[in-house]
């Protein structure tokens, strides 16, 4: 069964430094999505992605967040100036429409920690 | 803003028993969806049920059923004959039909465990 794939598993990145999460989303999907889990809290919407633009996005990604899909099988999240408080677990998924009840298809996740 | 509880953090059942997860939620909206996911230990979520506000049957798939009870907005999951590979951690997740980006509004979480 096709999977949405995360690299890298674990990043550890210095306060400051750029990170970039790779996500290689199920191909025939159209819309694309991060998330993100704090340890111990909620998985929380950072935001949702199509036709090469962002549908909607949280008030968590702020501008130091970017989203991008640079070829046809990649989608990136970047974060410019990473914070301490940007440690946590982030997920992408994928969905092969944008109707309500298109299951999104979760990739196993990025840990980031930010020292 | 539509929220989503999960009250339980923690439950437990015995193999081959039946166990319920509560969900309650918080919405102004009369249409809708609901989605359970499952997370098991190698961290990917997988989706368990979904159920469209709309429709009075309660979604089944398999050992997976809902209640859903629209008026107290409640979306429970039971898990009959409770096997070893259901112990993970079930999520609890909401979306608007009004939504175009897609987003899921998710709960806290509720780690079940199977016991042998």
């Amino acid at each position: 069964e096709p999977e949405v794939t995360q690299t890298p598993s674990h990043q550890v990145t210095q306060m400051g430094q750029e990170v970039i999460l790779r996500c290689v989303p199920i191909s025939n999907h159209l819309y694309f999505y991060w998330y993100r889990q704090i340890l111990g809290q909620k998985v929380e919407f950072l935001v949702s992605f199509y036709n090469n633009e962002i549908s909607e996005k949280s008030e968590i990604f702020d501008d130091q967040f970017s989203v991008e899909r640079p070829d046809g099988s990649n989608f990136t999240l970047k974060i410019r100036s990473t914070k301490l408080e940007d440690s946590a677990m982030y997920f992408c998924a994928s969905s092969e429409w944008e109707e309500g009840n298109q299951p999104q298809h979760f990739g196993d996740g990025t840990r980031l920690s930010i020292l | 803003a539509q929220t989503v509880t999960q009250s339980q953090p923690e439950m437990s059942v015995q193999e081959a028993e039946t166990v319920t997860l509560s969900c309650t939620y918080d919405t102004s909206e009369s249409d809708y969806y609901l989605f359970w996911y499952k997370q098991p230990p190698s961290r990917q979520m997988i989706l368990v049920i979904r159920q469209e506000a709309y429709k009075q049957q309660n979604a089944t798939e398999n050992r997976f059923s809902v209640n859903f009870q629209k008026a107290a907005k409640s979306f429970s999951l039971k898990i009959s004959d409770s096997q070893l590979g259901d112990a993970a951690m079930y999520f609890c997740a909401y979306r608007s039909v009004f939504n175009q980006g897609g987003k899921l509004i998710f709960g806290q979480g509720t780690e079940l465990s199977v016991k042998p």
